[in-house]
């Protein structure tokens, strides 16, 4: 069990340019979730899959934010003409899918994300 | 709208002694709740999660749940200068996760 990986740890962009980021859930878990914190702030939810099936997204998700996870495995986050104030740590979490809504989220070590 | 609220601290004890944790929800609805550790520029990490009233303990951790005042508690036993971090509490509710700010913890040696 290697735990949730994400890549890259650490983005600084300019802004309006547009930024990926990959996350890797545990194996074989189902569900995959995104978040995102600022500074002083709990993490806010922003969408969620189970396997391939995005299946809620946070009013949170602009436009300018999509996220895929094509084949149920690794999931990608792509911001588009990037702002200052996207400038966050977002996050990554995974459930294996079995627990229903009480089932426990393991985090990813995050990317810092910095638009200047 | 549904929310978490937990004192934001810093909540100061010394080495040793117990540091009570506290959050309240809004949503009825939730089911389960869950603490997370998270240390200054790190991710969160999960210490435990509860979702039947009364206690639960896990080591030097004891979880507190009262549905009926819709709040949650988290007891460090033995605190340790190790377990200076900010404690958040979350909420489960339609899959997703609602955190509260957290509170942070500082042990003093």
């Amino acid at each position: 069990d290697t735990g949730v990986s994400q890549n890259p740890r650490h983005k600084i962009t300019k802004r309006g340019q547009n930024v990926t980021f990959r996350c890797d859930p545990i194996s074989e878990h189902n569900r995959l979730y995104w978040y995102r914190q600022t500074l002083g702030q709990g993490p806010e939810f922003l969408t969620y899959f189970q396997n391939e099936a995005q299946l809620e997204k946070s009013r949170l998700l602009s436009d300018r934010f999509s996220a895929e996870r094509p084949k149920g495995s690794f999931s990608t986050l792509e911001i588009q003409r990037t702002e200052q104030g996207d400038s966050a740590m977002y996050l990554c979490a995974s459930s294996s899918g079995q627990g229903g809504d009480s089932e426990t989220q393991y985090f990813g070590p995050g990317t810092r994300l910095l638009v200047l | 709208q549904k929310e978490v609220e937990q004192n934001s601290g810093p909540l100061s004890v010394p080495e040793g002694a117990i540091a009570s944790l506290n959050c309240t929800y809004s949503d009825r609805g939730s089911q389960s709740f869950f603490w997370y550790r998270q240390y200054s520029g790190k991710s969160p990490e999960l210490i435990m999660f509860i979702y039947s009233n009364g206690d639960k303990e896990d080591g030097r951790f004891t979880a507190q749940l009262n549905k009926a005042s819709q709040y949650v508690s988290l007891l460090i036993r033995d605190s340790q200068p190790s377990d200076s971090a900010t404690y958040l509490c979350a909420a489960s509710g339609y899959s997703t996760l609602t955190f509260g700010k957290g509170t942070m913890l500082l042990v003093s040696p």
